[in-house]
């Protein structure tokens, strides 16, 4: 099993500036099965990116994924107070495992 | 639009079984697969396995086998998972998630989760 460490636990930015999420894996994962959610209070998570670097339908250009092998991570290119929230990283393969999240504080 | 509506709350002694389910709309119920994750309270999303709702094939996590069963009604484009032997720690938001499917020469292949249903809280308390 694929075990995906995020980080950092936390993140606490103030709007227009740029965030850098990590996310590493314990073992290479194909980047064509690496995506990101983006979680907010009482809410079902949201698919941001897929396939490493897709951008999921409807989802704005200043959300950006990349990565390879064991090393991933999102970016937002500038933060919106409506970007407050959790995000997960995810490998899809068996078994389908997530990332312990990162909460981003927008200040 | 796609929608996954999921059914109400739950609450079950321990030792119970719970049955949620999932109803799609908006696509054709049998050209994805759908996947059922938990989340209890602040813990990190939690994957439990998940139905190719083309043939009715299923795919469970190693730590809930032989405690999950996930089924399947195309005529009512509704997927169910059914949980038995519940604990305290089985307490936890349940939400079903669409799972994006590839096909080629024969083999189907399971890709990540687009759209996501509202969550069923499931609460288990004597």
């Amino acid at each position: 099993e694929i075990v995906l460490t995020q980080s950092p636990g936390t993140l606490s930015l103030s709007p227009g500036e740029r965030a850098t999420l990590s996310c590493r894996a314990s073992q290479s994962a194909s980047s064509s099965y690496l995506a990101w959610y983006q979680q907010k209070p009482g809410q079902a998570p949201r698919l941001l990116i897929y396939a490493a670097a897709s951008r999921a339908t409807g989802i704005p250009d200043r959300f950006s994924g990349s990565g390879s092998g064991t090393d991933f991570t999102l970016t937002i290119s500038r933060l919106e107070p409506e970007d407050s929230a959790v995000y997960y990283c995810q490998q899809y393969g068996s078994p389908w495992t997530f990332g312990q999240g990162t909460k981003v504080e927008i200040k | 639009q796609v929608q996954l509506v999921q059914s109400g709350a739950e609450v079950k002694k321990p030792g119970a079984s719970v049955k949620v389910s999932c109803k799609a709309s908006g696509y054709t119920f049998t050209s994805y697969a759908m996947h059922w994750v938990r989340q209890a309270p602040g813990q990190r999303l939690e994957w439990m396995g998940w139905i190719n709702a083309a043939n009715g094939n299923t795919k469970y996590s190693q730590k809930f086998q032989g405690r999950v069963t996930i089924t399947w009604d195309t005529s009512a484009s509704t997927a169910y998972m059914e949980l038995s032997s519940l604990r305290s720690e089985d307490t936890a938001v349940y939400y079903c998630a669409r799972g994006v499917l590839g096909y080629g020469s024969g083999i189907y292949y399971y890709y990540y989760m687009d759209v996501w249903g509202k969550g069923t809280t499931v609460t288990v308390s004597s």
